[in-house]
C-alpha cells in the first residue's frame, strides 16, 4: 500500500497569513494527488485535484503544486473560514489512501 | 441539486450485519464510478471500497474482504454496502463519494461529491 505522510499535523496560524501544508508518499503517483478540506462535523470537500487543478467553486487562494512524491497545499492568505483539518489522498494505486491530516488552528 | 444521501447506518452487535444505501440525485449516477470512504470517531479517512459504472468491478480495502460487498442499481441510482461480520473497528461514519467518469481498476479521479454520511457503530 501507498503511504501518504502529511506534514505538519497541526499549526497555529492568523488570519491572513500564507499557509503551506506537505505531503509526502512513500511511492511515485504521477500526479494522482487530491486535498480536501474537513470541517467538524462535515464531510470532506475537493479542493485540489490531479496535484494542481482548483476543484470549480473553490477560492483562487488555495493552490497545489508538486508530482512524484512531494506535494503541497498553499493557502495564500487564510482566512476565518479556511480554519480546518486538510487531507492529502492519492488515487494512483488501491487502496486509495488518505494523509493523517493536517489541522489549521488559530493562533 | 447534486446530492448524495446516505441511510441506513445504527448501533449494530460485534457479528451483525448492516446495509447503508446512497441516493443519488441531480446528477447522471450510471457515469461515474461510486466509493465508500470511512472515518472512525476522531480519525482520519479510510477509503472502503469502489464500484466502476456497470457493477461489474468491485475493489476493496482489505480490511473488509470477504465481509463487506458493494453493489449499485443504476435504475433507482442507488449504491450499497452490505456489511457483514461487524467488528468493533468498523465503528465510523460511513460516506458515499462520486469518482471520475473514466478510471482504471488501480486508479481513478478524485472525490468530487460527498454525502453528509450515516454513523455505524459496532458494539454489544
Amino acid at each position: 500500500d501507498i503511504q501518504m505522510t502529511q506534514s505538519p499535523s497541526s499549526l497555529s496560524a492568523s488570519g491572513g497569513d500564507r499557509v503551506t501544508i506537505t505531503c509526502r508518499a512513500s511511492q511515485n503517483i504521477s500526479s494522482y494527488l487530491n486535498w480536501y478540506q474537513q470541517k467538524p462535523g462535515k464531510a470532506p470537500k475537493l479542493l485540489i485535484y490531479a496535484a494542481s487543478s482548483l476543484q470549480s467553486g473553490v477560492p483562487s487562494r488555495f493552490s497545489g503544486s508538486g508530482s512524484g512524491t512531494d506535494f503541497t497545499l498553499t493557502i495564500s492568505s487564510l482566512q476565518p473560514e479556511d480554519f480546518a483539518i486538510y487531507y492529502c489522498q492519492q488515487s494512483y494505486s488501491t487502496p486509495w489512501t488518505f494523509g493523517q491530516g493536517t489541522k489549521v488552528e488559530i493562533k | 441539486e447534486v446530492q448524495l444521501v446516505e441511510s441506513g447506518g445504527g448501533l449494530v452487535q460485534p457479528g451483525g450485519s448492516l446495509r447503508l444505501s446512497c441516493a443519488a440525485s441531480g446528477l447522471t449516477f450510471r457515469f461515474y464510478w461510486m466509493s465508500w470512504v470511512r472515518q472512525a470517531p476522531g480519525k482520519g479517512l479510510e477509503w472502503v471500497a469502489n464500484i466502476n459504472q456497470d457493477g461489474s468491478g468491485k475493489y476493496y480495502v482489505d480490511s473488509v474482504k470477504g465481509r463487506f460487498t458493494i453493489s449499485r442499481d443504476n435504475a433507482k441510482n442507488s449504491m450499497y454496502l452490505q456489511m457483514n461480520s461487524l467488528r468493533a473497528e468498523d465503528t465510523a461514519v460511513y460516506y458515499c463519494a462520486r469518482g471520475g467518469r473514466y478510471c482504471s481498476s488501480t486508479s481513478c479521479a478524485a472525490f468530487d461529491i460527498w454525502g453528509q454520511g450515516t454513523m455505524v457503530t459496532v458494539s454489544s
